[in-house]
């Protein structure tokens, strides 16, 4: 079964210092993962995408996630993090012939000023 | 060029009752997923629709049904609610229910709170 973890509900760091988010993914096949970001009210916005190729995507934002097979992870990452980068993050994977998404739990991440 | 739009944005509804949510997808996308969040974790997968059919359905009882109309837009219906149905309930759209890579556009959901 498919499934993405994220061991950290919350995350905090100072503004201008780099930010990383994890997430580990299981097994089965080649996944495409992805990150999704929350605001407070609002529905999931796509931040970037690991399908195939560069170990190192870059998305929205300045944010960028590296894609590790033998880790199985896909950690989010920015190398200066900014006061309205604080929201929830999702990590989310999809294999094969699913057609649905499944996320992790959340990581709330603070930046702070 | 208009997003994801869910109505209405707020219900509240008493055990026992039914509901109906409603999404239309970002122009241009043919294919809408139903997503429910409750608080404090990730979305979880309700179902997809595409040519006006459910195409897939992840583990939720049959007291959640859904449609979808000629012009895309969806419908999702909860009989019976339960206090743990409370929740955001999201809608995606993409396009082709076959793009794997293919990320979802979300609306902003629906806070249904059950009474």
């Amino acid at each position: 079964a498919q499934s993405v973890a994220q061991p950290e509900d919350q995350v905090n760091v100072a503004e201008g210092n780099p930010l990383t988010v994890k997430c580990t993914y299981s097994v089965s096949g080649n996944p495409y993962l992805f990150w999704y970001v929350q605001y407070p009210n609002r529905g999931l916005q796509f931040l970037l995408k690991y399908i195939t190729g560069d170990n190192l995507v870059k998305g929205s934002y300045g944010f960028e996630a590296e894609f590790n097979k033998s880790q199985t992870s896909f950690h989010l990452k920015k190398p200066s993090a900014l006061v309205s980068d604080s929201a929830l993050y999702f990590c989310a994977v999809r294999y094969g012939s699913a057609r649905q998404l499944t996320f992790g739990s959340g990581t709330q991440l603070t930046v702070l000023p | 060029d208009a997003g994801v739009t869910q109505s209405p944005t707020h219900l509240i509804k008493t055990r026992g009752q039914q509901v109906t949510l409603r999404c239309s997808p970002k122009s241009g996308h043919d294919t809408v997923s139903w997503y429910q969040q409750a608080l404090g974790q990730g979305p979880q997968f309700i179902f997809q629709y595409y040519e006006e059919e459910e195409r897939q359905r992840g583990n939720f009882p049959d007291r959640f049904s859904g449609h979808q109309f000629p012009n895309y837009s969806s419908e999702l219906n909860v009989n019976a609610l339960l206090l743990g149905d409370s929740a955001l309930y999201l809608c995606a759209s993409s396009v082709g229910q076959s793009s794997y890579n293919s990320p979802l556009h979300f609306g902003n959901g629906t806070r249904l709170t059950v009474t």
